[in-house]
């Protein structure tokens, strides 16, 4: 248990959906994050927020479109997502913007399109 | 592009061997050095975050060793178990809350 919790754990959706990943920590961290892995590639960061501040968009198209609404939650909302976006979703945390502590991950969300 | 390299890709190992893993990076873009271990199923949890240069750290059976100047880190588990079967992955952390991952070494220790 790492005090950084992702839901759903699993979802299926359809290329006309929209759907929404949640991610929600009480660790007093000012930086959360999202990543993705996709089969035989690194973790990949997508986005990073910063005291509720987006401060990084790592070229991640706007079907994919993030939310941070306090310090603790933060969403990935999914609009007409296509099948090469299947992957593994990890949110994570830090307490700062400083890479020199470590981060806390989430379990991740399968998603699947089909 | 950072490149953060790992090697082996993959492992096996019979319960009771010492292991190790590389991670090499790009020296002149160093800030920080982390290593996490991910378990199937489980988050992706840090083992240790390093800092600086012949930075030595030690976690139970597990210990990593820092070279910024040359660009690589080493990870070192002593008697391995079948605990310890999961994939490790190396970070090169930046100034800009950028964490750039390599593919991992997948550790698999038979009994």
């Amino acid at each position: 248990e790492t005090g950084v919790t992702q839901t759903p754990r699993h979802l299926v959706m359809g290329m006309t959906n929209k759907k929404s990943l949640k991610c929600e920590q009480h660790l007093g961290h000012n930086a959360m994050y999202w990543y993705k892995q996709s089969a035989k590639k690194p973790l990949e960061l997508m986005f990073v927020y910063s005291l509720e501040e987006r401060v990084e968009n790592n070229s991640v198209p706007s079907r994919f479109s993030p939310e941070c609404p306090n310090s603790s939650h933060l969403f990935l909302h999914l609009h007409t997502l296509q099948p090469e976006d299947s992957a593994l979703y990890l949110c994570a945390s830090s307490p700062g913007g400083g890479m020199n502590t470590e981060a806390f991950f989430g379990q991740g969300t399968r998603l699947t399109v089909v | 592009i950072l490149n953060v390299e790992q090697s082996p890709q993959s492992l096996h190992v019979q319960e009771g061997d010492s292991t190790n893993f590389t991670c090499s990076f790009p020296s002149s873009n160093f800030y920080a050095l982390h290593w996490y271990r991910w378990e199937t199923a489980k988050s992706p949890e840090a083992l240790f975050v390093m800092t600086l240069n012949g930075d030595e750290k030690k976690k139970g059976r597990i210990s990593a060793t820092l070279n910024t100047k040359e660009g690589y880190s080493y990870l070192y588990i002593k008697g391995s178990q079948p605990e310890d079967s999961a994939t490790y992955l190396c970070a090169l952390g930046g100034s800009n809350y950028k964490l750039t991952f390599g593919k991992g070494t997948l550790l698999t220790v038979n009994p």
